[in-house]
């Protein structure tokens, strides 16, 4: 069974601190590597995404990290707000999938005022 | 635009009763899935569809059945209920490239008792 493994389980933060949720995945190939938020009563959002050939991704506060031979991966939210209190799912996406993803299984995250 | 709609948000039933989770969307995604959604467990892939009329089982289909008659709708049926399937329930649709992601629903909330 493809599996992505995620920690912590939940994180609190203070406001303007780093946030960071890691991931490592096993086996299999992986194309794609989405990292989803979702807010109490949502569904899951996509956030950010890299491809398994690109060290480093940043939209705004927002940075993946990718370390292809450990096969992790990372989310760093720099200066984190309190509106960033969510639940953090990564996501893989195997090679040749027809685009299904295999998600972990979630950090919550509370960043204090 | 509405995006991925479905109904109803909340249900309660009866061990041994049927119903059909609604799921429809307007942005004309081929690809569409049924997740589940448990506490501490990630999102696991119950079915999935590329397109109408092709439909495939993924991680947990046991106890669920799919149709996909056409592009907008994608329901899912629950026979013979059981406790097991309490849960909460997303939809999800997207297109073929990874880059787009997936687009959820606000999820529908089943408790079987």
């Amino acid at each position: 069974q493809q599996q992505v493994k995620q920690s912590p389980q939940s994180l609190i933060v203070q406001k303007g601190g780093i946030s960071i949720i890691n991931c490592a995945y096993e086996n299999t190939a992986f194309d794609y590597f989405p990292w989803y938020q979702q807010f109490p009563g949502k569904g899951p959002a996509l956030l950010i995404a890299i491809r398994p050939d690109v060290s480093e991704k940043k939209e705004g506060r927002f940075t993946i990290s990718f370390n292809k031979s450990a096969k992790q991966f990372s989310l760093h939210i720099m200066d984190s707000q309190p509106g960033d209190s969510a639940t953090y799912f990564c996501a893989a996406i195997p090679s040749g999938a027809t685009n299904k993803l295999i998600f972990g299984t979630g950090t919550l995250l509370a960043v204090q005022p | 635009n509405a995006g991925v709609t479905q109904t109803p948000k909340f249900r309660i039933l009866k061990i041994g009763q049927s119903m059909t989770l609604q799921c429809t969307q307007d942005m004309n995604h081929n690809y569409m899935y049924w997740y589940r959604q448990d506490p501490g467990m990630g999102l696991k892939l119950i079915y999935y569809s590329v397109g109408a009329g092709i439909t495939d089982k993924g991680e947990v289909p046991n106890g669920y059945n799919v149709s996909r008659s056409t592009t907008e709708d994608f329901p899912l049926r629950l026979e013979l209920a059981a406790p097991s399937q309490t849960s909460v329930y997303f939809c999800a649709s997207s297109l073929r490239q990874h880059r787009y992601g997936y687009t959820f629903g606000s999820g529908t909330r089943l408790t079987v008792v």
